[in-house]
């Protein structure tokens, strides 16, 4: 198994305050990126990363920010949170980034906004 | 707007038996096509790919077909054992874009 964590597994938080999820690789893959995976719409990509400081926006962007000052980490903030934002977010990393791209995913967090 | 749909979300079959799944796309640009399964409280593991170049993929018990024209793929398992009873997710890919299905929960019966 790629070696892919991410912390925390679970998390229950207020609407209103700032959550941040971690994903660590020991794989040294150039490209991580991060889902969310919602009832009725699969996975759906919220931001990538291309390298150290590189990172570019997904399909569903908004109200979510990353940073990957290290090969190794990727985090995901939510500056204030919201119920619409209850999910379960993936973190993934690839080799790849063009043509033939299986990702490797980590285990999930599953976040929930009251 | 979804670009990838399984508008099958639950298939159950029999053990032994042939699994079907199914996935259409809109874009045509994508070039390679996915399934990944997916076991509860895990994350998607990558089972089998098809390029856009090619019309079928086997790898086991497992082929995927691709029909171009039709921007129709599908994931037959043969013969089904009850440990495939998973998620299946078909992707499809264009460069680094890879956009998801919603997924089809499929049940082995032994």
């Amino acid at each position: 198994d790629a070696g892919i964590t991410q912390s925390p597994r679970h998390k229950v938080t207020e609407t209103g305050t700032p959550v941040t999820l971690r994903c660590h690789q020991t794989e040294n893959h150039r490209y991580m990126y991060w889902y969310r995976q919602d009832p009725g719409h699969g996975l759906r990509l919220i931001h990538y990363s291309y390298g150290v400081k590189d990172t570019d926006k997904g399909e569903v962007s908004d109200g979510y920010s990353v940073s990957r000052s290290k090969t190794e980490d990727f985090l995901l903030t939510l500056e204030s949170a919201t119920s619409s934002q209850t999910s379960v977010y993936f973190c993934a990393i690839s080799e790849s980034h063009e043509g033939y791209n299986e990702q490797f995913f980590g285990p999930g967090t599953r976040l929930t906004v009251l | 707007d979804q670009q990838v749909k399984q508008n099958s979300p639950s298939l159950s079959v029999q053990e032994g038996r042939i699994s079907i799944l199914n996935c259409d796309y809109t874009n045509s640009m994508f070039d390679y096509f996915l399934w990944y399964k997916k076991y509860p409280a895990e994350g998607p593991t990558f089972l089998i790919s098809i390029s856009s170049i090619k019309d079928k993929n086997e790898d086991g018990r497992f082929t995927v077909f691709l029909n171009k024209s039709a921007k129709h793929l599908s994931l037959h398992i043969v013969p089904s054992q009850p440990g495939d009873s998973a998620v299946y997710f078909c992707a499809a890919s264009e460069v680094w874009d890879m956009r998801f299905g919603a997924g089809t929960r499929l049940t082995v019966k032994p």
